[in-house]
């Protein structure tokens, strides 16, 4: 059964205070690891998809890298405006479609 | 282009009713998800339609859920005999062919008294 463990639950920034979010993952067969942002009252957004270990990517602030067992997204002089919960998800290899979310980190960043 | 939608956005029901929730997916996205999500949770599967075809079911959905998306465009998801644990967030989301990346609606928030 595939499993996806978020941490921190819930971080606090100052705002210009650089950190990195965890997910760690197992799953059989890796076909894609997704980032998510999700505001209160709303669906996720999608931010990123990666595949394979070494993968980087890049939007604004934020960067998501993916290791065999774990993908980190960094966020780089956060904003007010990057308070959020951000979900991590995993598709695995079995040929099931639907995708295993963690928890989330609820992010503060306090200006 | 248009997002994908969900109607109603909120639902409140007395306990043992049925519900029914529509999701219209992002034109020519021929894969539809529903999710659901509690407080505090991330998004749990609950099925998947590729075109017409229903071809995933989480054990999480119950006899009492039934989904359908009959002519491949939008979906409904009906809950009967509502009970208060079903109270969640219903998130649907689709993808387009050969591509993984799901892309989520904003949800039907089910209150269920």
């Amino acid at each position: 059964e595939d499993q996806v463990t978020q941490s921190p639950e819930a971080l606090r920034l100052q705002e210009g205070e650089s950190s990195s979010l965890n997910c760690s993952y197992t799953v059989s067969g890796l076909r894609g690891l997704f980032w998510y942002r999700q505001d209160p009252g709303k669906g996720p957004e999608f931010l990123f998809t990666l595949y394979s270990a070494g993968e980087e990517k890049e939007k604004e602030r934020l960067k998501a890298t993916l290791t065999k067992k774990e993908s980190f997204l960094h966020i780089t002089a956060p904003k007010p405006e990057d308070s959020a919960t951000y979900l991590c998800a995993v598709q695995g290899g079995g040929g099931a479609d639907g995708l295993t979310f963690g928890k989330g980190t609820h992010l503060i960043i306090q200006p | 282009d248009t997002g994908v939608s969900q109607n109603p956005r909120h639902k409140i029901t007395k306990r043992g009713q049925n519900v029914t929730f529509r999701c219209d997916p992002i034109s020519e996205h021929n894969r539809l998800y529903w999710y659901r999500q509690t407080l505090g949770q991330g998004p749990e599967f609950l099925t998947y339609f590729q075109n017409e075809a229903q071809l995933e079911k989480s054990r999480l959905l119950s006899d009492r859920f039934s989904a359908e998306r009959p002519k491949g465009s939008f979906s409904t998801l009906e809950i009967q005999r509502t009970e208060q644990g079903d109270s969640a967030m219903y998130l649907c989301a689709s993808s387009p062919w050969a591509q993984d990346t799901q892309y989520f609606g904003p949800g039907t928030r089910l209150t269920v008294l």
